[in-house]
């Protein structure tokens, strides 16, 4: 079946810019996680929605992130005036939220961000 | 200190060698725990769950222990293929995991 894709796969964008990530969950997936990599380093934790609520939001490192899903599917997470610093992958997974908590994450390929 | 901690290596190994990993943890009230492996530029793909009494699939081992706050990885004969950051995720019973930085194994011929 339908993994978890993202898209774009690679952007490339002039500092200040905003840019917009989809993320497109496996179907029947509520709990939807998006995070960032930089080259060489750990998952850095942005947000999870469970259903269309984001009921943490505290990983977003600044107000010029935001995300939102609409239908409890699609996601996308939005950066505002980018910064070169906001360069990295960005990876969204989706699970099957269960009653015991964390299930297995399926995640997607990721969107590769620079900023220039 | 960190909520999850890995050496991030590298480990580097002959192929048929026997390696193994620590993550430690800090919070005592974690309750699942898993081993994820990330491929060069790839995204993260379980590996296995890591259950109270141990549990093995093929030539990989996990084991937990909560006495120690350590989960442990071990995979046996070594192959080409293993080469790869295995990240180490623990949950203390909510929706959000907490993700190691990884380990960095590489296998050579």
């Amino acid at each position: 079946g339908a993994g978890v894709s993202q898209s774009p796969s690679n952007k490339v964008t002039e500092k200040g810019k905003d840019v917009e990530l989809r993320c497109d969950p496996i179907s029947g997936h509520t709990a939807l996680y998006w995070y960032r990599q930089s080259l060489g380093q750990g998952l850095e934790f942005l947000i999870y929605f469970q259903g269309n609520s984001a009921p943490d939001k505290s990983g977003l490192p600044s107000d010029r992130f935001s995300a939102e899903r609409t239908g409890g599917s699609v996601s996308t997470l939005t950066i505002q005036r980018t910064q070169q610093e906001d360069s990295a992958v960005y990876l969204c997974a989706s699970s099957l939220a269960g009653t015991k908590g964390y299930n297995e994450q399926f995640f997607g390929p990721g969107t590769r961000l620079t900023v220039l | 200190r960190k909520e999850v901690e890995q050496d991030p290596g590298p480990f580097n190994v002959p192929e048929g060698a026997t390696v193994a990993f620590n993550c430690t943890y800090s919070n005592s009230a974690s309750q699942s725990f898993f081993w994820y492996r990330q491929d060069c530029r790839k995204e993260p793909k379980l590996l296995m769950s890591v259950y109270s009494s141990g549990n093995e699939d093929g030539r990989f081992t996990a084991q937990l222990n909560r006495a120690s706050q350590y989960i442990s990885l071990l995979i046996r004969d070594s192959k080409l293929s293993d080469s790869a950051t295995y990240l180490c995720v623990v949950n203390r019973g909510s929706y959000i995991p907490t993700f190691g930085r990884g380990t960095s194994l590489i296998v050579h011929p």
